[in-house]
Parts: C-alpha cells; sequence; structure tokens
C-alpha cells in the first residue's frame, strides 16, 4: 500500500529555535497534504491543508507564521514550527492524499516535538 | 455542522470476548466514514471504511463496522478479542463540499484484558 513517511520521528528543540518537519509521500505522488497535531490522549486537529504549489490552507485559530507549510514536489510537504514554545509541544501528524489511485487518504507515522 | 462522536472514551474487555467500539455522526449528503488504529507515538493505520453498498464492511485483523443509516452509526466490532487489539480507535467522516477534509471522533481507548 501507500507509504508516507515523516522525518524525524521525534526532536527535541530549545524554546526561541526553529524546527523543520518533513513528509513525503513515497510511492504515490501527492498533490493535497495534511498536517495535524495531537495532544496526548486527545483526537487528531486538522492544523493545515497544503496543495502542490500553492498556499496551504489554515484552520481557524492556527497561526500561519507560526507554523510555515511548504509543499514545494508531489511528493513532499514541510511544517516549520517557528520561534518554538514549550506549548508547541505535541505529537505532529501529517496525510498525504492520492490523487491518481483510489482517492485515499494516507498517516504519516507522526513527529514527537518536544520544546524545552 | 459535520460532527462524529464516539460517546466512550474508554471500552474495557476480556480476551476472546466480542468488542464494540461506538460511533455515531452528523453529516450533510452521503458520508464517507472510516475507522483507524493508533499505537502509541505511531500514526494511524486504516482499518476499515464504508463508501457505499453493503452495510457490513469488513477491515482488517478481523474488524468489521456496520452502517446503520437510520441511526446514523458507524460501530466497529470484533468477534473475539485480542490483547494486541489494545489501542485508540478513531471514527473519521470524510466530507467532500469543495474541500477534502476528514474530521475524526475524539478516540476510543480499548483495552483488553489477558
Amino acid at each position: 500500500g501507500a507509504v508516507v513517511s515523516q522525518h524525524p520521528s521525534w526532536v527535541i528543540c530549545k524554546s526561541g529555535t526553529s524546527v523543520k518537519i518533513e513528509c513525503r509521500s513515497l510511492d504515490f505522488q501527492a498533490t493535497t497534504m495534511f498536517w495535524y497535531r495531537q495532544f496526548p490522549k486527545q483526537s487528531l486537529m486538522l492544523m493545515a491543508t497544503s496543495n502542490e504549489g500553492s498556499k496551504a490552507t489554515y484552520e481557524q485559530g492556527v497561526e500561519k507564521d507560526k507554523f510555515l507549510i511548504n509543499h514545494a514536489s508531489l511528493t513532499l510537504s514541510t511544517l516549520t514550527v517557528t520561534s518554538a514554545h514549550p506549548e508547541d509541544s505535541s505529537f505532529y501528524i501529517c496525510s498525504a492524499r492520492d490523487l491518481a489511485g483510489v482517492n485515499e487518504q494516507y498517516f504519516g507515522p507522526g513527529t514527537r516535538l518536544t520544546v524545552t | 455542522a459535520q460532527s462524529v462522536a464516539q460517546p466512550e472514551d474508554q471500552v474495557n474487555v476480556a480476551e476472546g470476548n466480542p468488542l464494540t467500539v461506538k460511533c455515531t455522526y452528523s453529516v450533510s449528503g452521503n458520508p464517507y466514514l472510516f475507522w483507524y488504529v493508533q499505537y502509541p507515538n505511531r500514526g494511524l493505520q486504516f482499518l476499515l471504511k464504508y463508501i457505499t453498498g453493503d452495510n457490513l464492511v469488513k477491515g482488517s485483523y478481523g474488524f468489521e463496522a456496520e452502517f446503520n443509516k437510520s441511526q446514523t452509526s458507524f460501530h466497529l466490532k470484533k468477534p473475539s478479542a485480542l490483547v494486541s487489539d489494545s489501542a485508540l480507535y478513531f471514527c473519521a467522516v470524510r466530507v467532500d463540499t469543495g474541500g477534502f477534509k476528514t474530521i475524526f471522533g475524539a478516540g476510543t481507548r480499548l483495552f483488553v484484558k489477558a
């Protein structure tokens, strides 16, 4: 089946620094990718939807200047958490939509971000 | 508004017994319904989906779910639970209203006791 990878799987950074998370669709082209955030014991909250070659669409309440999303190719989207603070610590999951195949949505394994 | 409800935070069941994880939904139009499972510090794994057709959907690892339009429910079931089924289960509905968005329920934690 289709595989979505994320890198890194976990990262620890200091408050005030920026961290980039990569999301790749390994064996299919993803014109649309989604970024979710998940707090402990809670559901996934959609942060933004990114379409290849265009600006991301952010959900209400998500700061686009803080969570920079780039979807430069059909297989790669990146999420950069800028000037990270401890409250940004969370589990970030990306997902990619396989438009050419069965129009399914596949999820990455997630990235655990801890801001100290 | 589109929404998904999982009324139980946690379900406890003994190994070998049948299990049910409940899900109800509220959408306009025809729903695309999904179940996903999440193990600790992992992403979501697809279990099964309902798009159209037979109301009883069979999925991975022996799980199945029944679409009930009149009750707007899509409960996840398994005839005989395994300890390894212990995980967090999410029901989700996809809406395709000019965009493509998946809405997740709050999740239900399943504990299967040996």
